[in-house]
């Protein structure tokens, strides 16, 4: 499974644009790229999946260049309630789509 | 109302003592997963199961025994053998064969020893 590695902590303000970017290099050709934000005592909820380029949703965007080593997590306009750990993670069914690894994630603070 | 359903919220066990935490599912999943969450850390594999009657060793299997006898149930016993289980249990379950899985998670059961 390929790893990842992400910053551990960034703080934003309100209103502003976060990018969070997760470096896996060891990425397979196979391998989807997914995006998950868990609040604290709570389950992780499933923010965005994509495979290459930029896919969008109603969220968040995800930016993945052509080497696909890396991936960028973008928030626009953060609000308090955005404060949350996002996890980066990466595989497929050949690499054993079942069997997933969380790392520690990124902790984002908005401050007002 | 679809979605995950962990029981209960907060578990105490004694020493020696085998507990076991709740999961069900209405979402129709195949697949269902085990996760033990430390504080201030991520989420680490304990089992997972892609179908009824079978199911794998995540990362960290000793000390916990589950089933799958049917597809919406995947119950987690905490052994005795477990010797630190305090942490937050999170189950989750997801369509197989699909990418890498989205997994919908439930709300979790925070585990204690007394």
């Amino acid at each position: 499974l390929a790893k990842t590695t992400q910053p551990i902590s960034m703080d934003s303000y309100e209103g502003q644009e976060v990018n969070i970017t997760c470096s896996h290099n060891n990425i397979a050709t196979n391998d989807y790229i997914t995006w998950y934000q868990q609040f604290p005592s709570q389950g992780p909820r499933f923010i965005i999946q994509g495979y290459k380029t930029k896919v969008t949703n109603e969220v968040a965007s995800l930016f993945i260049p052509a080497d696909r080593k890396s991936s960028t997590l973008s928030l626009p306009r953060v609000s308090l309630s955005d404060t949350a750990v996002y996890y980066c993670l990466v595989g497929g069914l050949d690499t054993g789509g079942f069997k997933t690894i969380f790392g520690a994630g990124t902790r984002l603070f908005v401050k007002a | 109302d679809g979605g995950i359903t962990q029981s209960p919220k907060y578990l105490f066990r004694k020493e020696g003592q085998n507990v076991t935490l709740s999961c069900e599912q209405n979402l129709n999943h195949d697949a269902m997963y085990w996760y033990r969450q430390d504080p201030g850390q991520g989420l680490r594999l304990i089992y997972y199961s892609q179908i009824v009657n079978d199911f794998q060793k995540g990362d960290i299997a000793e000390g916990y025994s589950v089933s799958r006898e049917k597809k919406e149930s995947f119950p987690l016993t905490v052994t005795s053998a477990q010797k630190n289980p305090t942490a937050f249990y999170l189950c989750a379950s997801s369509i197989a064969g699909k990418k890498l899985n989205i997994q919908y998670f439930g709300a979790g059961t925070r585990l204690s020893v007394l």
